[in-house]
């Protein structure tokens, strides 16, 4: 079974700087999908970025971005220019190709300081 | 507008009682999930849907039931509530296909006295 590890519970940042929330995963696939939810204090979950692992380039959207090492298991977040409304929990999330089910883990609560 | 519904936002009720959750997309989505959040743990998957009338058991199904007679909607019932069924419970959907997201609903706090 897959598993997805964040080892930061809590991280905190100064507006503007920038931020990385580290994601390992176990799996013996070769091919699979990773994501990154944020959930702000509202609760919703909102999809930031997601990296398929047959691709070798790193995913972007605008200031976030991710570290992928596949040899490694490693799926890292960066956050770039941080801004207020980026205070949230981050989950990283796995999912096998055609699988469907995302295994989560326990999140990273990230607070943006003024 | 297009989205998925969660009905009620917040429920407070008694142990041994029954509960059901609804969840409502508008998105013609074939898979669906039920998800409870609590800390430390992330979200871990209840019971999932490919398909009006095909539900199968996720991670964590014991003492839940659902069922999918129309493609969207799929309800989740705690028979009997116990304490520790109290959290968050999200529900979300996706189409098939291999890099395809999970799009949440709100989620439903859930309190068990």
């Amino acid at each position: 079974a897959q598993t997805v590890t964040q080892s930061q519970p809590e991280m905190s940042v100064q507006e503007a700087e920038t931020v990385t929330l580290s994601c390992t995963y176990d799996t013996s696939e070769s091919n699979y999908y990773l994501f990154w939810y944020k959930q702000p204090p509202s609760r919703q979950m909102i999809l930031v970025i997601r990296q398929e692992a047959y691709k070798q380039q790193n995913a972007t959207e605008n200031r976030f971005s991710v570290n992928f090492q596949k040899a490694a298991k490693s799926f890292s977040l960066k956050i770039s220019d941080s801004q207020l409304g980026d205070t949230a929990m981050y989950f990283c999330a796995f999912m096998k190709p055609f699988g469907q089910n995302f295994v989560f883990g326990p999140g990273t609560r990230l607070s943006v300081l003024p | 507008d297009a989205g998925i519904t969660q009905s009620p936002r917040y429920k407070i009720t008694e142990t041994g009682r029954q509960v059901t959750l609804m969840c409502h997309q508008t998105w013609s989505h074939s898979y669906m999930f039920w998800y409870r959040q609590d800390l430390g743990h992330g979200l871990r998957l209840i019971y999932y849907s490919a398909a009006a009338d095909i539900t199968d058991k996720g991670e964590v199904p014991d003492g839940y039931v659902v069922s999918r007679s129309k493609t969207e909607n799929f309800p989740l019932t705690l028979e009997s509530a116990t304490r520790s069924q109290t959290s968050v419970y999200f529900c979300a959907s996706s189409e098939p296909g291999s890099s395809q997201p999970q799009h949440f609903g709100d989620g439903t706090r859930l309190s068990i006295l």
